[in-house]
């Protein structure tokens, strides 16, 4: 069983540049969720993709897209990048399709700097 | 809304002894509750989480954690140490008709030989 993969590791980009991440969920997961972790800080919800559909969407402006792709893997999108958007970015898996509440699977993230 | 309060920043300790990180909640609903570890430059592993039945939840490694509703609390515990445990430990909550996580902002346990 593969578990979940994120690429690529690290980035550095400047303000103003645009952004993608990319993210593998774990097999025979159906529904990634995308975080935000700014040095010294927890994790901060910023969308989820289930079957292709955004699921429900943290406090993060619009420049902050994604999509999700028929095998499940997904991409974030960030938009006209900002200083504070330095940060690990986490994807994490599940699937939504078994009725209980399910683990979310986390990856190694992708650390982002912005300069 | 929901919030989680790790009151803990850091826990030092040394190899053996006895440990408790402190997690509180709030939420207007129920939830679920979970502890996540994470060690220099990785990602989060699940360490154990609270769905229902037996209020008292276990992991592999030794670490336990008790769901307190009336004290709103889910604090997490392992009677010895050791020098692999030092990492960053998170909680969560997730409300029951989402699958959204709230974390607290972590505690670093330290472990000292």
């Amino acid at each position: 069983e593969t578990g979940v993969t994120q690429s690529p590791t690290h980035l550095i980009k400047t303000r103003g540049q645009q952004v993608t991440l990319r993210c593998s969920s774990q097999s025979g997961h159906n529904t990634v969720s995308w975080y935000q972790q700014a040095l010294g800080q927890g994790p901060q919800f910023i969308f989820q993709y289930y079957r292709e559909e955004e699921n429900g969407r943290g406090n993060f402006p619009p420049r902050f897209s994604g999509l999700q792709f028929p095998n499940y893997s997904s991409e974030l999108n960030v938009n006209a990048l900002e200083l504070d958007d330095s940060a690990l970015y986490l994807c994490a898996s599940s699937s939504r399709d078994i009725p209980a509440q399910e683990t979310q699977y986390f990856g190694p993230g992708t650390r982002l700097l912005v300069l | 809304a929901q919030s989680v309060t790790q009151l803990d920043s850091q826990v030092p300790v040394f190899e053996e002894a006895p440990v408790e990180l402190r997690c509180n909640y709030s939420s207007s609903v129920s939830v679920y509750l979970f502890w996540y570890v994470q060690y220099p430059n990785q990602g989060l592993q699940l360490l154990l989480k609270y769905l229902s039945g037996s209020t008292l939840v276990e992991s592999i490694n030794g670490f336990e954690a008790e769901f307190n509703k009336s004290q709103t609390s889910f604090h997490l515990r392992k009677p010895s140490v050791h020098i692999s445990d030092t990492a960053e430990y998170f909680c969560a909550v997730s409300p029951h008709n989402t699958d959204k996580l709230i974390f607290g902002t972590g505690t670093r346990l330290q472990v000292f030989p």
